[in-house]
């Protein structure tokens, strides 16, 4: 069974800041890794979809990173602003077809 | 623009009610899922469709109940058989084929009255 792990649970950083967000999975045979951002009381927004066959990418001041063998995904944010605070969720394909699990996610706190 | 419409955004049920949460895309995606996200634990899966007429169990089933009539609805039903109903309902929706990023609705919130 896939398990996803987010570590911290919570991180606060000043604004200007680069910060990484970490994602751990147990079951290293998937086809693709999710970040997703979340606001209090929203939904989920897609942030970034990092395919198997890549070791990143990178939208903005966004860039993600994936290392399959180790089971692990990095989340990079540069130059961090007030308006990144939010929940950070990474998600991975489960079991059968465009099902996924996803993290607990790092609630992020960017200070002005 | 397209995208994921939830209703309502907040919803009461009474002891031993059923209750109805509404879903509907103009994304033309094929699949859509019903997720359970409680504080402090991540998104649980409940039911998943990925054709109309069709759907399947996710991993929280019990207690609730959907229906896939159109390609762009799927309303999930909590029931009274659902003991712990209290939590943020959120339905997403994907395109077919693998590697494609999960759209989501901006959730339905549900307590108990």
């Amino acid at each position: 069974k896939q398990e996803v792990t987010q570590i911290p649970a919570a991180l606060s950083v000043p604004e200007g800041e680069n910060l990484v967000l970490n994602c751990s999975f147990t079951d290293s045979a998937i086809y693709n890794l999710q970040w997703f951002r979340q606001d209090p009381g929203k939904g989920l927004t897609s942030l970034l979809l990092i395919q198997s066959s890549q070791r990143e990418q990178t939208s903005g001041r966004l860039n993600a990173s994936l290392d399959k063998s180790s089971g692990r995904s990095t989340l990079y944010i540069a130059a961090s602003q007030p308006g990144d605070s939010a929940t950070y969720l990474c998600a991975v394909p489960t079991g059968g077809y465009q099902k996924v699990t996803f993290g607990t996610g790092t609630k992020l706190q960017v200070i002005p | 623009d397209g995208g994921i419409t939830q209703s309502p955004k907040y919803l009461f049920r009474k002891e031993g009610q059923n209750v109805t949460l509404s879903c509907e895309q103009n994304l033309n995606h094929d699949a859509m899922y019903w997720y359970r996200q409680d504080p402090g634990q991540g998104l649980r899966l409940i039911y998943y469709s990925q054709i109309v007429n069709d759907f399947q169990k996710g991993d929280i089933a019990e207690g609730y109940s959907v229906s896939r009539e159109k390609k762009e609805s799927f309303p999930l039903t909590v029931t009274s058989a659902q003991k712990n109903p209290t939590a943020f309902y959120l339905c997403a929706s994907t395109p077919t084929g693998t590697n494609q990023p999960q759209h989501f609705g901006d959730g339905t919130r549900l307590s108990i009255l």
